[in-house]
């Protein structure tokens, strides 16, 4: 299975500031997934990322808050704009594999404060 | 809209004890589900998963899964848990053809006690 290596693993900060959470995997996928996971609750889609193309956001989200770069087949980047403590959450980017499933990184747990 | 529940949101067993960890879906089409695990201070990992075929799926570390579409069904079980077990369990479904797009159920806390 694929490997995913995110960073950074945790970070605390400041209202109103932008945070950019990189995904890198070790093999070339066609779509990457950044998923959200707030306090207590399940995780969430928050985009599909295809290479060369726009990244493709769930309802509730939206490019100006939550933009995603996808420069090539290996590589993704999600960025938490203007935060507020509401956005404290952990973040995860996700490749997807027929025989193993979908794979996750380890995740982002960001504190906003 | 499509969900996945999981009915138990933290289970406390003792080692040896049997396990059963309920998931139900609301999507009536085709679907994929999956069975995630997180360790503590681990990123998620696939215990198992089913596409098609038999309905009852084995898994890593002993865990087993089985599909009852009748019932919109996919309960993950272990005979007999052990201490290392303890972690959180996400069941996951997506609609056949749905890339990327898995819906979670809220995850069930097991805790072991040795």
């Amino acid at each position: 299975s694929a490997v995913i290596s995110q960073k950074p693993s945790r970070d605390i900060c400041q209202r109103g500031t932008s945070l950019t959470i990189q995904c890198q995997v070790d093999s070339q996928v066609t779509m990457m997934f950044w998923y959200r996971q707030q306090p207590g609750q399940s995780l969430t889609l928050i985009a599909t990322a295809n290479q060369g193309s726009e990244a493709t956001y769930e309802s509730g989200f939206v490019i100006d808050k939550f933009p995603i770069s996808r420069p090539n087949l290996t590589f993704s980047t999600l960025t938490v704009s203007n935060m507020s403590p509401e956005d404290s959450s952990i973040y995860l980017c996700s490749v997807e594999g027929f025989t193993y499933g979908y794979t996750f990184g380890s995740g982002t747990r960001l504190t906003v404060v | 809209a499509q969900s996945v529940s999981q009915h138990n949101h933290h289970v406390i067993l003792s080692e040896a004890a049997s396990l059963e960890l309920g998931c139900n879906y609301s999507y009536g089409g085709t679907v994929n589900l999956f069975w995630y695990v997180q360790y503590p201070g681990q990123h998620l990992q696939l215990l198992l998963k089913y596409f098609s075929g038999d309905p009852l799926v084995k898994g890593i570390k002993g865990f087993e899964a089985e599909f009852i579409k009748s019932k919109f069904s996919f309960n993950l079980r272990k005979p007999s848990v052990q201490w290392s077990d303890t972690a959180e369990y996400f069941c996951a479904v997506i609609r056949s053809g749905n890339t990327g797009k898995l819906i979670f159920g809220q995850g069930t806390t097991l805790q072991v006690k040795p």
